[in-house]
């Protein structure tokens, strides 16, 4: 079946834009997780979904940074006014149940975002 | 608060040597899921491994076994006879699961590179 599907899978835009970064997650996965890796380094928790809701947004690292999940499916992350430290890998990744401690994350490929 | 050390950034070994890689992790939580991930060079990470709090028992599937132990806090991963296609970066990750968190908490990773 389809894995996690995230797009772009590359987007380069200037300082100051504003970037929308998009996770269709496993079709019935209820829990989406939205990751940061920058240049070799491990992955950053931003934000984790349950259904529409997110009880969990204690990574987002500044308000230029939300995120919203739809019909309990595609979400999106969106960074206002893009400054060079956000450039990383973007990855989401989903689970079947949400709230059930110990379900493996199914990853996407990731967005690559370079900020110039 | 939680933390996942790999302290091994880079390794390299020769085919068919066995190879271990370090995880080791701190928590106060008794509640709590490790797990290995492997990201071959296209970028997309693998679900390898899971492993509770309550169950030390060690697991072996083909070449690949993991040794977990509480009283070091560690959780590491040996390779038997590598073989190229183990080439990838190894991320090791906890979750914690008294506080209802369902984030994972990444290791920095370690680049296995098997030289054939």
């Amino acid at each position: 079946g389809a894995g996690v599907s995230q797009s772009p899978s590359n987007k380069v835009t200037e300082k100051g834009k504003d970037v929308e970064l998009r996770c269709d997650p496993i079709s019935g996965h209820t829990a989406l997780y939205w990751y940061r890796q920058r240049l070799g380094q491990g992955l950053e928790f931003l934000i984790y979904f349950q259904g529409n809701s997110a009880p969990d947004k204690s990574g987002l690292p500044s308000d230029r940074f939300s995120a919203e999940r739809t019909g309990e499916s595609v979400s999106t992350l969106t960074i206002q006014r893009t400054q060079q430290e956000d450039s990383a890998v973007y990855l989401c990744a989903s689970s079947p149940l949400g709230g059930v401690i110990g379900q493996p994350q199914h990853f996407g490929d990731g967005t690559r975002l370079s900020i110039l | 608060a939680q933390k996942v050390t790999q302290a091994q950034t880079e390794i390299s070994v020769v085919e068919k040597e066995d190879v271990t890689l370090d995880c080791v992790y701190e928590t106060r939580d008794t509640t709590y899921y490790l797990f290995w991930y492997k990201q071959p060079p296209s970028g997309e990470l693998v679900f390898l491994i899971r492993r509770n709090s309550f169950d030390e028992q060690n697991e072996i599937s083909g070449r690949y076994s993991w040794n977990f132990q509480k009283s070091t806090s560690s959780f590491n991963f040996t390779i038997t006879a590598s073989q190229v296609v183990d080439s990838a970066v190894y991320f090791c990750a906890l979750e914690e699961g008294d506080t209802g968190r369902r984030a994972l908490t990444f290791g920095s990773g370690t680049r296995l590179q098997v030289q054939p």
